[in-house]
């Protein structure tokens, strides 16, 4: 069964810093790793989304990473604002998406 | 619409009554899923649309846990006899592609089920 875990569950970091957010899956047999965020009693927003033959994708200030083989994604956040507080949550599709636990990131003004 | 739909957002249920949320996906898409997400949680599978056909609801947790798509368009996930462990947030998802890889999901803000 696939199992997603993600590093670190809470943090909290000063607005402009740079931050990754780590994502890890037990089984690389996927179709395509996605990163969502979540704000406090909403549903998730498609941040990016990294095919299984992809190494990256960027959008903005952000920055994915998609090692199949180790079964490692990280999400970067460049120059992190206050608005980019939020719970963040990487998923694997195989024959469905299963989802980590999250990180939920605070940045402090 | 513009984006997926859900209804209603909020429910407040006592334990043994039914209950029937509804989702409308965004126009045109093929694949419908129906997620469960308890608090402080990633979300759960709960169950899989391809058009009106239901290929997998391996995630359902009990017989009380029934969805339908009957005319591959809006879907109702119904909780029969609701318990308390049935509060959590119950999202619906969609996505555009016609074949076996669904692609990039779409979700909707979700229904928050409370069980008293």
């Amino acid at each position: 069964k696939q199992e997603v875990t993600q590093i670190p569950a809470a943090l909290s970091v000063p607005e402009g810093e740079n931050l990754v957010l780590n994502c890890s899956f037990t089984d690389s047999a996927i179709y395509n790793l996605q990163w969502f965020r979540q704000d406090p009693g909403k549903g998730l927003t498609s941040l990016l989304l990294i095919q299984s033959s992809q190494r990256e994708q960027t959008s903005g200030r952000l920055n994915a990473s998609l090692d199949k083989s180790s079964g490692r994604s990280t999400l970067y956040i460049a120059a992190s604002q206050p608005g980019d507080s939020a719970t963040y949550l990487c998923a694997v599709l195989r024959r469905q998406l299963t989802f980590g636990s999250g990180t939920q990131l605070t940045v402090l003004p | 619409g513009a984006g997926v739909s859900q209804s209603p957002r909020y429910k407040v249920a006592k334990r043994g009554q039914d209950v029937a949320l509804r989702c409308d996906p965004i126009s045109g898409h093929v694949s419908l899923f129906w997620y469960q997400q308890a608090l402080g949680q990633g979300p759960e599978f709960l169950t899989y649309f391809q058009n009106e056909a239901q290929l997998d609801k391996s995630g359902l947790p009990s017989d009380r846990f029934f969805a339908e798509r009957p005319e591959g368009s809006v879907s109702t996930l119904k909780i029969q006899r609701t318990q308390q462990e049935d509060s959590a947030v119950y999202l619906c998802a969609s996505s555009l592609r016609d074949t076996g890889i669904p692609g990039e999901l779409f979700f909707g803000e979700g229904s928050r089920l409370t069980v008293l």
